[in-house]
């Protein structure tokens, strides 16, 4: 089974903070992504990757930033955190150019105080 | 904006019943389509995808698509209470970034026992 791990459920932050979420994945996906999931929003992509360095703007990427050094792992930045950051964060992971769906991680709930 | 609507319930049947999700989407290039189900708390996961127009089925899934109607919808044969779960809508999107997906924002589907 295709594995994709977040490093962490929960998180609390404080304002101004500077927060990393890690997203590992086992399955030698090309493409990674981080969406973050709202209430009445739904998923909304911030960033994704299709190969190592690589990374495109997803649809909300004002007060984030990402990092792909390794194939395996997506790391999402989050430059000086503020309470409406306060978000579930979900990973995904896919292959290239391939008619196949995402794998999601299990979710990391972040609350910024 | 390449778009994806779900109508957004929640929906409620007996079990036994037939559940009826709708999708649909903007991008008429587009050439596959996925659901996923996630129950409350829980991160996506993928439960049918499609990419021919006609009747996929899978078990007590069957998923539609018309493309000329840019609708797909998702039916869930004899219900049970542990359908019970927001149906998330995903459309892959085509021309340069064909790997990324656009997501509805779910129907919640609540079977009663």
């Amino acid at each position: 089974d295709v594995k994709v791990t977040q490093s962490s459920r929960y998180l609390v932050k404080r304002t101004g903070e500077k927060v990393f979420l890690e997203c590992v994945q086992d399955m030698d996906h090309e493409n990674m992504f981080w969406y973050r999931q709202d209430p009445g929003l739904g998923l909304r992509l911030i960033y994704f990757s299709y190969d190592v360095k690589m990374k495109e703007k997803g649809d909300i990427p004002e007060g984030y930033s990402v990092s792909r050094e390794k194939k395996e792992r997506f790391s999402l930045i989050l430059e000086s955190a503020s309470t409406n950051q306060t978000s579930m964060y979900l990973c995904a992971s896919s292959l290239l150019r391939r008619s196949y769906g995402y794998t999601f991680g299990s979710g990391t709930r972040l609350t910024v105080v | 904006q390449k778009e994806v609507e779900q109508n957004s319930g929640p929906l409620s049947v007996p079990e036994g019943a037939i559940a009826s999700l709708n999708c649909t989407y903007s991008d008429r290039g587009s050439q596959s389509f996925f659901w996923y189900r996630q129950y409350s708390g829980k991160s996506p996961e993928l439960i049918m995808f499609i990419y021919s127009n006609g009747d996929k089925e899978d078990g007590r899934f069957t998923a539609q698509l018309n493309k000329a109607s840019q609708y797909v919808s998702l039916l869930i044969r004899d219900s049970q209470p542990s359908d019970s779960a927001t149906y998330l809508c995903a459309v892959k999107d085509s021309g340069g970034s064909n790997y990324k997906l656009t997501f509805g924002k779910g129907t919640l589907l609540t079977v009663n026992p």
